[in-house]
């Protein structure tokens, strides 16, 4: 089946503790992405990744660094995670920018 | 810079009422246009698209049409039922060769039986 997976679905968090959310997809997709979701504001792009050792940043990429050692995986890295890094995370991926995207479940990430 | 806007939310509706989401954008060049649902506890998935002028997206009875002309790509569906209670984003890509879609805000239904 094809899908992207997500890891975990659920992690509350304290300030200051390095975390890292894991995705990855099995379609053989080049382009991978990072959005968060917060209330009002619709996904906005993290990070994205056009293929392996390709990445970029998107709209709101301070205080997150990924990285892209495999085509497959796509990790979102948050050195030092703050509250307001509090929100809901997908990633997303796809043959390239402009095709259909296919998305994770989603992660739901608390800072404290 | 690339926008989009797209009608505030929530909406509600009876079942088998007709359904109207408004979007307008602004882009570089002739984007493709794509709307995407998310349903309750998921992530979000293409619902259809449109990729130049006048093109018109269809699938599980919405509809939307490419306007170029007033830069819209309105989502519409002519009855609407339970199940079609979600979040729907319209998503232009921003026109250049990466392609990369910008979101809108999202449009909660929530359709009554």
């Amino acid at each position: 089946e094809a899908q992207v997976t997500q890891n975990p679905r659920y992690l509350i968090t304290v300030t200051g503790k390095k975390l890292t959310v894991t995705c990855s997809q099995n379609m053989n997709h080049e382009y991978m992405s990072w959005y968060r979701q917060d209330p009002g504001l619709g996904l906005r792009q993290i990070y994205y990744s056009m293929n392996v050792e390709v990445t970029d940043k998107g709209d709101v990429p301070e205080g997150y660094k990924v990285s892209r050692k495999e085509k497959r995986n796509f990790p979102l890295i948050l050195e030092s995670p703050s509250p307001n890094q509090t929100s809901l995370y997908f990633c997303a991926s796809s043959l390239v920018p402009s095709y259909e995207q296919y998305f994770g479940p989603g992660t739901r990430l608390t800072v404290t | 810079g690339n926008s989009v806007t797209q009608m505030e939310g929530p909406v509600t509706l009876s079942e088998e009422a007709f359904l109207t989401i408004n979007c307008t954008y602004t882009a570089t060049g002739y984007p493709s246009l794509f709307w995407y649902v998310q349903y309750p506890g998921e992530g979000l998935q293409l619902l259809l698209k449109a990729t130049k002028a006048d093109d018109k997206g269809s699938n599980k009875g919405f509809e939307a049409t490419y306007r170029k002309e007033t830069t819209s790509f309105h989502l519409e569906k002519g009855s609407v039922q339970v199940s079609d209670s979600a979040v729907y984003f319209c998503a232009p890509d921003r026109g250049s060769t990466l392609g990369r879609l910008y979101f809108g805000r999202g449009t909660q239904l929530t359709v009554w039986p």
